[in-house]
C-alpha cells in the first residue's frame, strides 16, 4: 500500500522569505502523480500543484515549485515570497496512475504559518 | 463555473442515527470520490463513483455507503452512528477517474458531529 510521510506537523515562514515543506512516500509502482494541496482554515482543500512521476522537470506554479526526487522518493514543496494568505495546512498526495482509480493518500499534514 | 457544493455543511446527530450528505460536482464531472478527515486520522478515502457505478472503495465499515445519481449528485450515508464519526467529510469531484491530467476539485465539506 502507498503510504504518504510528511515529518514536519508545524513549520512557521517570514512575511516574503521562502520556506519548503518535505513529504516522503512509499510505493512500488513505477508511475504515479504527486499533489500538493493547500488547506486554510475554511476547511476547503485547494490544488496547489501537481507532479507526474515520468516528468524529470520539476512543476512550478508563479511562487510554488516542487523538488521532486523519484529515486529517494521526496516531494517538496517551496513556496517562495511567502504572503500572509499562504497560512494554511498543507497536505502531501499521492495517487497511482495506472489502476483508473482517483483515489488521493494523504500525508498528516504541515501546517504553515507566516509571521508578519 | 460553479464549484463543489456539500449540504449541509454543519450536522449534529446522536449515536444510533443515520445521516445522508449530499454532494454536487461540478458541471461536467462524473467522478465524486469522498473522503473523511478526523484529526486522529486524518484524511481517509471513503469511496469513489463514477456513471452511477461505484469504483473503489476505501476500508471502512459498512456502515458506510454512497450511491451516485444520473446527474452526478452523489450521496453517502452512515447508519448507527458512533461518536467516531465525527469529522469533516469532503467530496471531490472531476472529470473522470484516472485521466491524464485529471485533477480532483474539492467541496468545503460536511462538519458531522456525533453525540
Amino acid at each position: 500500500a502507498q503510504t504518504v510521510t510528511q515529518s514536519q506537523p508545524e513549520m512557521s515562514v517570514q512575511e516574503a522569505e521562502t520556506v519548503t515543506l518535505s513529504c516522503t512516500y512509499d510505493t512500488s509502482e513505477s508511475d504515479y502523480y504527486l499533489f500538493w494541496y493547500k488547506q486554510p482554515p475554511s476547511r476547503q482543500m485547494i490544488l496547489v500543484i501537481r507532479q507526474e512521476a515520468y516528468k524529470q522537470q520539476n512543476a512550478t506554479e508563479n511562487r510554488f515549485s516542487v523538488n521532486f526526487q523519484k529515486a529517494a522518493k521526496s516531494f517538496s514543496l517551496k513556496i517562495s515570497d511567502s504572503q500572509l494568505g499562504d497560512a494554511a495546512m498543507y497536505f502531501c498526495a499521492y495517487r497511482s496512475r495506472w489502476t483508473g482509480a482517483n483515489n488521493l493518500f494523504f500525508g498528516t499534514g504541515t501546517r504553515l504559518t507566516v509571521i508578519p | 463555473k460553479a464549484g463543489v457544493t456539500q449540504t449541509p455543511r454543519y450536522l449534529i446527530k446522536t449515536r444510533g442515527q443515520q445521516v445522508t450528505l449530499s454532494c454536487s460536482p461540478i458541471s461536467g464531472h462524473r467522478s465524486v470520490s469522498w473522503y473523511q478527515q478526523t484529526p486522529g486520522q486524518g484524511l481517509q478515502f471513503l469511496f469513489e463513483y463514477f456513471s452511477e457505478t461505484q469504483r473503489n472503495k476505501g476500508n471502512f465499515p459498512g456502515r458506510f455507503s454512497g450511491r451516485q445519481f444520473s446527474n452526478s449528485r452523489s450521496e453517502m450515508n452512515v447508519s448507527t452512528l458512533e461518536l467516531g464519526d465525527s469529522a469533516l467529510y469532503l467530496c471531490a469531484s472531476s472529470l473522470r477517474p484516472g485521466a491524464t491530467q485529471e485533477t480532483q476539485y474539492f467541496g468545503p465539506g460536511t462538519r458531522l458531529l456525533v453525540l
